[in-house]
């Protein structure tokens, strides 16, 4: 079974902070997706990445940067952190760019900025 | 932009009936379509997808419906169970496309 984990589940962090949030996944995927969810906003994608050091901008990139230095991890990096981005973080994967095939998902990580 | 949408935000099932949860989408190009399922405090998780040249698609319990006359997607849920309660997602794509749009999601009620 394909696995996707994220770093963790729940945290709570200070406006202004640098956040980490940490995605691996364990069956070679090329590509990988970071979005958020929101009550009544569903999945809004941040940025997507289909290659080693490659990205896009996703929907709602902005505040939000990202790296993918390997093929199973990618991070998502929120510079300074701010209250409207407090929500659900998920991470997913596919096998290949382009290709017709669902996504996994990780189990999210509810982030709190205060 | 075009997205994926669904008819009701939220549908109560007795247990042991059956579920339908429906889907418009708007993207002619789209030729992928797949149903997911949330379940509180977890990601959302595949359940069965379908390709634009099926009208119809079968899995254990679950079955996908794929009209493009129309544009419309639902999903059928046989003898719905308690664990069947969840937020359900329909998403799309298209050939050579990264991006997946997902709809805003139905949530299923299941009463015992």
């Amino acid at each position: 079974d394909v696995k996707v984990t994220q770093s963790s589940r729940y945290l709570v962090k200070r406006t202004g902070e640098k956040v980490f949030l940490e995605c691996v996944q364990d069956m070679d995927h090329e590509n990988m997706f970071w979005y958020r969810q929101d009550p009544g906003l569903g999945l809004r994608l941040i940025y997507f990445s289909y290659d080693v050091k490659m990205k896009e901008k996703g929907d709602i990139p902005e505040g939000y940067s990202v790296s993918r230095e390997k093929k199973e991890r990618f991070s998502l990096i929120l510079e300074s952190a701010s209250t409207n981005q407090t929500s659900m973080y998920l991470c997913a994967s596919s096998f290949r760019a382009g290709g017709l095939q669902s996504q996994y998902f990780g189990p999210g990580t509810r982030l709190t900025v205060t | 932009g075009e997205s994926v949408g669904l008819h009701l935000p939220t549908l109560s099932v007795q247990e042991g009936d059956n579920s339908i949860i429906n889907c418009a989408y708007s993207n002619s190009a789209s030729d992928y379509f797949i149903w997911y399922k949330q379940e509180s405090g977890k990601g959302p998780q595949f359940i069965i997808d379908i390709r634009s040249n099926m009208d119809k698609r079968q899995g254990q319990r679950v079955t996908v419906l794929l009209n493009k006359t129309v544009k419309h997607l639902s999903l059928q849920i046989a003898a719905t169970q308690p664990g069947d309660s969840a937020v359900y997602f329909c998403a799309e794509k298209y050939t050579g496309g990264f991006k997946t749009i997902f709809g805003a999601g139905t949530r299923l009620f299941v009463k015992a």
